[in-house]
């Protein structure tokens, strides 16, 4: 069964200082979701990785895509307060009947300090 | 365009007692999803729906939980008779096709069982 971890799980870390996420899986997949979620708020889709070697940005975040590795990155750079959230990454798990299943990793609270 | 709308946004009920949700995706998106978030995890599929089809009930619990999606439009969930356990935050999502498009999530139901 398709497994997809993340660390760090919680992630306390002072404004202006740069970090990752990482978001490993356990069985092929070439596509990987990153959302972010505030605290009683829905899920919030942020970079879409279609393919291997995928890199997206998007402001002070960049998620980069290793299919071979199974490892989908989320880079931090100089984090500001509004980041505080929760990311969770997402594979994509074909059927064989034409559908596709979403697994979510566990998510990683992430706390910007001023 | 409109998003993913859910209701009622909050419940508290008593174990035992009976409750429903409501979804109703973005227009023309085929493929609806029920998850559940319990605190501090990440969303676990509990049915799947292309159109008016169950693709995937594996991971609901059937002899508390149903759901049916009529018309292959919006969709209830249900679940009766409640357990303690099942106070988490219910979310609807639903995609358009697939062709690597993310998920739209609606805003979820917190439901809390006393």
């Amino acid at each position: 069964e398709l497994k997809v971890e993340q660390n760090p799980l919680f992630l306390s870390m002072q404004e202006g200082k740069n970090y990752t996420i990482y978001c490993n899986y356990s069985t092929t997949s070439d596509r990987l979701y990153w959302y972010r979620q505030d605290p009683g708020k829905s899920l919030e889709s942020l970079f879409v990785l279609l393919s291997n070697g995928a890199v997206k940005q998007e402001g002070r975040l960049m998620a980069s895509l290793d299919t071979k590795a199974r490892l989908s990155t989320l880079h931090i750079t100089a984090a500001v307060h509004d980041l505080s959230a929760t990311y969770f990454c997402a594979v994509d798990m074909f059927r064989g009947s034409g559908t596709y299943k979403y697994i979510f990793g566990t998510g990683t609270r992430l706390k910007v300090l001023a | 365009e409109a998003g993913v709308a859910q209701s009622p946004r909050y419940k508290i009920i008593e174990k035992r007692q009976s409750v429903a949700f409501w979804c109703n995706p973005i227009s023309g998106h085929a493929t609806l999803y029920w998850y559940q978030q319990i605190l501090g995890q990440g969303p676990k599929l509990l049915i799947q729906f292309q159109n008016n089809g169950v693709v995937d009930d594996s991971q609901l619990p059937k002899d508390r939980f149903s759901a049916e999606r009529l018309k292959g439009v919006d969709s209830t969930l249900k679940i009766q008779p409640a357990k303690l356990e099942d106070s988490a935050v219910y979310l609807c999502a639903s995609i358009v096709e697939r062709d690597g498009d993310e998920q739209f999530f609606g805003p979820g139901t917190r439901l809390t069982v006393l």
